[in-house]
Formats: structure tokens, C-alpha cells, sequence
């Protein structure tokens, strides 16, 4: 079946960039997403792509698509200790499907 | 806007209780879904609804049903509890537009003993 595949863990200084990766099997997926979850709450929609995108850019985010390799990432431009918390990658499971397929997200951690 | 919120927020069960969670939207979403969250496991989905009186089996849908009577609401329920579903549970609903954006709640922290 599909699967969403990222690292558990990655820890920053304060200021310097975070590059978060993610690897996708569906090649049939429309949307890719970022979501965020700081501790002890839900998830919150950080970004998402379409799969016909190479590149989005949001502020201080920086979403790569690179749909040959079926590889994801986010970078986060001069991290903030307020941006520790767990990042999931997910992908829709097919062009007419309601489910979303996430990774196990990685524990980003900003030391000061 | 209350979004989506979830009842109640923490709970102790013991094995072979039985529960129901709710979860409440104001946003007219068509679509709900269950989660739980289990260290180092990411989310898995539990049942979903595609609209009222519909629900559907997710990836782990043992040990728990599902009802959307009303449009709003989604109930979990555990007929008889076991200490394997000790777990953070979600509830999150969307539409197909707006690329499909799904809305968590904030968590029902579940521990069965």
C-alpha cells in the first residue's frame, strides 16, 4: 500500500534553516501537505502543494516537489524556537480518494 | 467559530468499559474522520464519513464503530475496551474543495487500564 516516509527527529539552532524531507509512494497523489502539530494539540494545515507544482514559497516556508523521486521537503527560513513541534508530510491516496496518508512525523527541536 | 471540538478531553477506562467520544463541527464539512496517534506510529485512521449516515473503515478499524446521525457530529465508540487502545484520538473533518484541507480538533487522551 502507499506509505509516507520522513525522519523522527531534527534538532536547530535558533536562526539557521531546518529542512524537513518526506518520501511518497502514490505517484497518482494530487496534493501533497505539510501539517504542524505543537505539543498537546491537534494538527494544523502548515502548507500543501499541488503535484503539478515544483516549488511554493509562504513566507518563511519553502515547499520542494520533486515528483520523479517522489520526494518532499519543507524548509523553514530562520527558525524560531516557537516553530518546535512535530511536522507531518501527507499525501492524498489517489486523485478520488477522502483519505489522507501520513508519515510519522519528525520532531523538529530549536535549541536557543 | 468553534471548529471542531472533541468530548471529553481526557478519560481512564478500565479493560472492557465502554465509551463513546464525540466530536462536533460548525463548518458544514461533509467529511469526518477518526484518528488515533500513537508514539512513533504517526496517525491512522480509524472510520470516516463521507457525509451523514455514512461511515467507512479506515486502516485500523478493529475494536471501535462509528455513526454520523447528524451532519455535525461523529461518535467513537469502544464497546468493550482493551489497554491496546490507550491512545491520543482525533477528529478532524474537510470538504473535497478548498484542496481538501482536513480540521483537527484538539484530542481526546485515552488511557485503558
Amino acid at each position: 500500500g502507499e506509505d509516507v516516509e520522513q525522519s523522527l527527529f531534527l534538532s536547530v539552532r535558533e536562526g539557521d534553516s531546518s529542512v524537513i524531507n518526506c518520501t511518497y509512494t502514490d505517484s497518482s497523489s494530487t496534493y501533497l501537505y505539510w501539517y504542524k502539530q505543537e505539543p498537546g494539540a491537534g494538527l494544523q494545515l502548515l502548507t500543501y502543494i499541488f503535484s503539478n507544482m515544483d516549488m511554493k514559497q509562504d513566507q518563511r516556508l519553502t515547499v520542494l516537489l520533486n515528483k520523479k523521486d517522489k520526494h518532499l521537503s519543507l524548509r523553514i527560513a530562520d527558525t524560531q524556537t516557537g516553530d518546535s513541534a512535530i511536522y507531518f508530510c501527507a499525501e492524498i491516496e489517489g486523485a478520488g480518494s477522502y483519505q489522507l496518508t501520513f508519515g510519522k512525523g519528525t520532531k523538529l527541536s530549536v535549541i536557543p | 467559530n468553534a471548529g471542531v471540538t472533541q468530548t471529553p478531553k481526557f478519560r481512564v477506562l478500565k479493560t472492557g468499559q465502554s465509551m463513546t467520544l464525540l466530536c462536533a463541527q460548525d463548518m458544514n464539512h461533509e467529511y469526518m474522520y477518526w484518528y488515533r496517534q500513537d508514539p512513533g506510529m504517526g496517525l491512522r485512521l480509524i472510520h470516516y464519513s463521507v457525509g451523514e449516515g455514512t461511515t467507512a473503515k479506515g486502516e485500523v478499524p478493529d475494536g471501535y464503530n462509528v455513526s454520523r446521525l447528524k451532519k455535525q457530529n461523529f461518535l467513537l465508540g469502544l464497546e468493550s475496551a482493551a489497554p491496546s487502545q490507550t491512545s491520543v484520538y482525533f477528529c478532524a473533518s474537510g470538504n473535497r474543495r478548498d484542496y481538501n484541507e482536513q480540521f483537527f480538533g484538539p484530542g481526546t487522551r485515552l488511557t485503558v487500564l
